[in-house]
């Protein structure tokens, strides 16, 4: 099985500024798909942003973007001029054609006004 | 906005209650999930249908019980369940499950406590 880590439980950005959240997975695999989930307080998951693995370029969703590092397994998440709204439990999710979603631990992200 | 509607949002039952939770998509997905997420813990998969056939159960206890009537509607059917069984309920649909670049869609979850 496949196995994603997030290895920050909570993360605090001032609004307005830029925060990065890591993200690191374990695969044999060479076609897969990466996912930023966002969950707020109303508990709705909401996809911020996908990455699939035979692209080299890092796709951006306006403020959000992915730094993906393939040869590394790193997906981090960068938000940029960060709002209220973006307060959230933020899950890094895997999935490939053997595996079904699997989800990072998570990390809280507090924005402080 | 959420194309994935879950009903009820809450919902308080006794264990030896039957109560059902209800998912409905319109976006012609044809596979449609049942996820369990417990406090400040990621969504953890039970069911996948697949084209209205149950295609994944993930050593689900049989106190659940899903059910696909059609491609729009999944509901999950709950008896005798347990104290340990509150959590939130995540109903989830994608274009189908056999494409991997197809993303899940999630409803806003239905808050389950079992008393």
């Amino acid at each position: 099985a496949q196995t994603v880590t997030q290895s920050q439980p909570e993360m605090s950005v001032q609004e307005a500024e830029t925060v990065t959240l890591s993200c690191t997975y374990d695969t044999s695999e060479s076609d897969y798909y990466l996912f930023w989930y966002k969950q707020p307080p109303s508990r709705q998951m909401i996809l911020v942003i996908r990455q699939e693995a035979y692209k080299q370029q890092n796709a951006t969703e306006n403020r959000f973007s992915v730094n993906f590092q393939k040869a590394a397994k790193s997906f981090s998440l960068k938000i940029s001029d960060s709002q209220l709204g973006d307060a959230a439990m933020y899950f890094c999710a895997y999935r490939s054609s053997t595996e079904k979603l699997t989800f990072g631990t998570g990390t809280r992200l507090t924005i402080i006004p | 906005d959420t194309e994935v509607t879950q009903t009820p949002k809450h919902l308080v039952m006794g264990m030896t209650n039957k109560k059902s939770l209800k998912c409905e998509q319109h976006m012609g997905h044809r596979a449609m999930y049942w996820y369990k997420q417990k406090a400040k813990k990621p969504p953890e998969l039970m069911f996948v249908y697949s084209y209205e056939k149950l295609s994944i159960n993930e050593s689900v206890p049989s106190r659940f019980s899903p059910e696909c009537p059609n491609s729009s509607l999944l509901n999950l059917h709950l008896h005798a369940l347990q104290p340990e069984d509150s959590a939130l309920y995540l109903c989830a649909s994608s274009r189908d499950r056999e494409n991997t670049a197809n993303t899940i869609y999630f409803g806003e979850g239905s808050w389950l406590t079992v008393v």
